[in-house]
Formats: C-alpha cells, sequence, structure tokens
C-alpha cells in the first residue's frame, strides 16, 4: 500500500549469498513485520519488530536476520543457511494492536 | 501452537453465483481480520470483526464472526470478475502484536 516500499520487485541470486530486502515507510508506524509466501500458500511469519531496536522471532526465522535501526526501516537479511529461499516476501506494517496491516508490494527472490 | 485454517482452498464459480469461504481457528480469537490479494499483488485489507456473533457489510460482501470467535466466513453475493484473488482471514490471539494468517481461498469467476 502507499506509503511502504519494497525494492527491487525482482531480486535473482546464486545460490550461497546472502541477499538483503529493503522495506521502508512513512506511516509512522511502530510496529514492522516479515513474511514470507508460497506458491498457493498462505503467509508464514518471518520477524517482527514492534519498536526500534527490537525485533522478535516469528514462525520461520531460522536463515533470516533483521535489524530495526530507525522507525522507517526494516531490511531482512535471506542468509545462506536458509535452505529454501526462493519466494515472495512481503513486509507489513501496523500502527498498533489490533489494527489492520498495510503490505508493501513484495519483493519476489529468485536463488539458483 | 496456534492454527488458522480456511476452506475451500479454491473455488471456481461463473460470474453472478454466491461463494463463501470459511476460517476456523484452533483458539479463541481477539478479533479477525480479512485480506484480499489479487493475482501478483500483495494483500490489502478488508475488514476487522471484534465481537462475538457481529455481522458486517461491505457491498456484496458479508462477514460473519463466530459466537464463540474461533470461526469466522465471507461470503459475496452474485460474484464478479473484479473479485478474482485469493482472500485470506488472519486472526489475532490478542497475546502478541502479530497476526495468524490462514491458509487462503483462490476464487476464479468465469465471466
Amino acid at each position: 500500500d502507499g506509503g511502504i516500499t519494497q525494492s527491487p520487485k525482482y531480486l535473482f541470486r546464486k545460490e550461497g549469498q546472502n541477499v538483503t530486502l529493503s522495506c521502508e515507510q512513512n506511516l509512522n508506524h511502530d510496529a514492522m513485520y516479515w513474511y514470507r509466501q508460497d506458491p498457493g500458500q498462505g503467509l508464514r511469519l518471518i520477524y517482527y519488530s514492534q519498536i526500534v531496536n527490537d525485533f522478535q522471532k516469528g514462525d520461520i526465522a531460522e536463515g533470516y536476520s533483521v535489524s530495526r535501526e530507525k522507525k522507517e526501516s526494516f531490511p531482512l537479511t535471506v542468509t545462506s543457511a536458509q535452505k529454501n529461499p526462493t519466494a515472495f516476501y512481503l513486509c507489513a506494517t501496523t500502527s498498533g494492536q489490533p489494527g489492520q496491516q498495510y503490505f508493501g508490494p513484495g519483493t519476489r527472490l529468485t536463488v539458483t | 501452537g496456534q492454527q488458522v485454517m480456511q476452506i475451500p482452498q479454491y473455488q471456481h464459480v461463473q460470474e453472478g453465483e454466491d461463494f463463501t469461504t470459511y476460517c476456523n481457528s484452533s483458539t479463541t480469537l481477539s478479533n479477525i481480520q480479512w485480506y484480499k490479494q489479487r493475482p501478483g499483488g500483495h494483500p490489502v485489507f478488508l475488514i476487522q470483526l471484534v465481537k462475538s456473533g457481529e455481522v458486517k457489510k461491505q457491498k456484496r460482501l458479508t462477514f460473519q464472526f463466530g459466537e464463540a470467535k474461533k470461526n469466522s466466513s465471507l461470503h459475496i453475493t452474485a460474484t464478479q470478475t473484479t473479485d478474482v484473488g485469493t482472500y485470506f482471514c488472519a486472526g489475532d490471539g490478542g497475546a502478541t502484536n502479530k497476526l495468524i494468517f490462514g491458509t487462503g481461498t483462490l476464487l476464479a469467476v468465469q465471466p
């Protein structure tokens, strides 16, 4: 949705390389989330952050890392330890619980 | 852990027919949200239900939250081709600031 930027839209990497996906928001929302979506599947939570300099693991955090140094930014690094990194990655924000989540346009990562 | 299941996984209808997707949680939810994801797009928020037995309508869409706050449904009357996409429910267990998304129902509408 407007106000959340994810770049790039498509990303191709070789196996064994780390890659960082960008998520920037200008909605002034405190909480930010990273989800992974596989074809025909639902959304699975990777990491989330409710406040700057703090983040928690989601359901599938293994092989991923994040940082939250600024309120506007929540980058996700897909490490070489992630067994099946090819997927659609979605970043989302919310202003508070139990508010709606606003999603960015997503990044399609392909690792070969 | 908490799980949210949706049925059916896929539904194909003729334009003008009705459509319903059902969402069931393994635990009681403090609220439930519904999202729509168009093919190739990202999820977009549709609505949130908070009260037990709540029913909300948005034009041809009717959303319901069960009395026990463990299930929900989305009903579309007289589908149109613009309704095509995947519909997700998402439950907020209340303890944390995170949602558990359902598996989604992909709706295909044939003109």
